[in-house]
């Protein structure tokens, strides 16, 4: 299974100022089909997880352009330009590269 | 607006098992993958498996590959999960999502909480 990884695992931030999550996963995630399948999720307290970015980069219909991913191959990185109060939550890469699907670990964004 | 519902909580004893359904609104069901993702309390995201509601062909992850059944039916748009054995640490919040057009969970259900406990 491809292990995904993530740094830091807890972010102290200030509001109005950029964050970013770090992610790796164990074995390159390009597709056979040439896309790379990366995405990123946002989960508040008690509710399901949002889908923020899929294939690395396209943000998901509704997501704040505050958000944006980059990356290639094994390393990927999700930024937040500026953030809000309603950005407090855990994050989570996930690959729909290779079967089984699988999470990073989680990081979890509260204000400093 | 897509939509999907899912059942109730549940309470179970080791052992027995479990069925979740989860219905789907506002899209044509049999165009998108229907993804189950397990969450035990505090802990991350798992994914579980798929099924192609237009096929009905599922793919399982290797670690629930022997106790999970993804099903769909298609005339009441709705797809369910059922995990039997049911062990204590299949304790978690168990949700469905509808596939975006790249394939990733992009509308989640609410989630269902099954407790397993003696």
């Amino acid at each position: 299974d491809v292990v995904m990884t993530q740094s830091p695992l807890s972010l102290p931030v200030t509001l109005g100022q950029p964050a970013s999550i770090s992610c790796r996963s164990s074995q390159s995630l390009v597709h056979s089909d040439g896309n790379t399948y990366l995405s990123w999720f946002q989960q508040r307290p008690g509710q399901p997880p949002r889908l923020l970015i899929y294939k690395i980069s396209d943000r998901f219909s509704g997501v704040p352009d505050r958000f944006s991913g980059s990356g290639a191959g094994t390393d990927f990185t999700l930024k937040i330009s500026r953030v809000e109060p309603e950005d407090v939550g855990v994050y989570y890469c996930m690959q729909d590269t290779q079967f089984p699907f699988t999470f990073g670990p989680g990081t979890k964004v509260d204000i400093k | 607006q897509v939509h999907l519902v899912q059942s109730g909580a549940e309470v179970k004893k080791p052992g027995a098992s479990v069925k979740v359904s989860c219905k789907a609104s506002g899209y044509s069901f049999t165009g998108y993958y229907i993804h189950w993702v397990r969450q035990a309390p505090g802990q991350g995201l798992e994914w579980m498996g798929w099924i192609n509601p237009s096929s009905g062909g599922p793919i399982y992850a290797q670690k629930f590959q022997d106790r999970v059944t993804l099903t769909r039916d298609t005339s009441i748009t709705t797809a369910y999960m059922e995990l039997s054995s049911l062990r204590s640490d299949d304790t978690a919040v168990y949700y469905c999502a509808r596939s975006a057009s790249s394939g990733a969970p992009a509308y989640w259900g609410q989630g269902t909480l099954v407790t397993v406990s003696s």
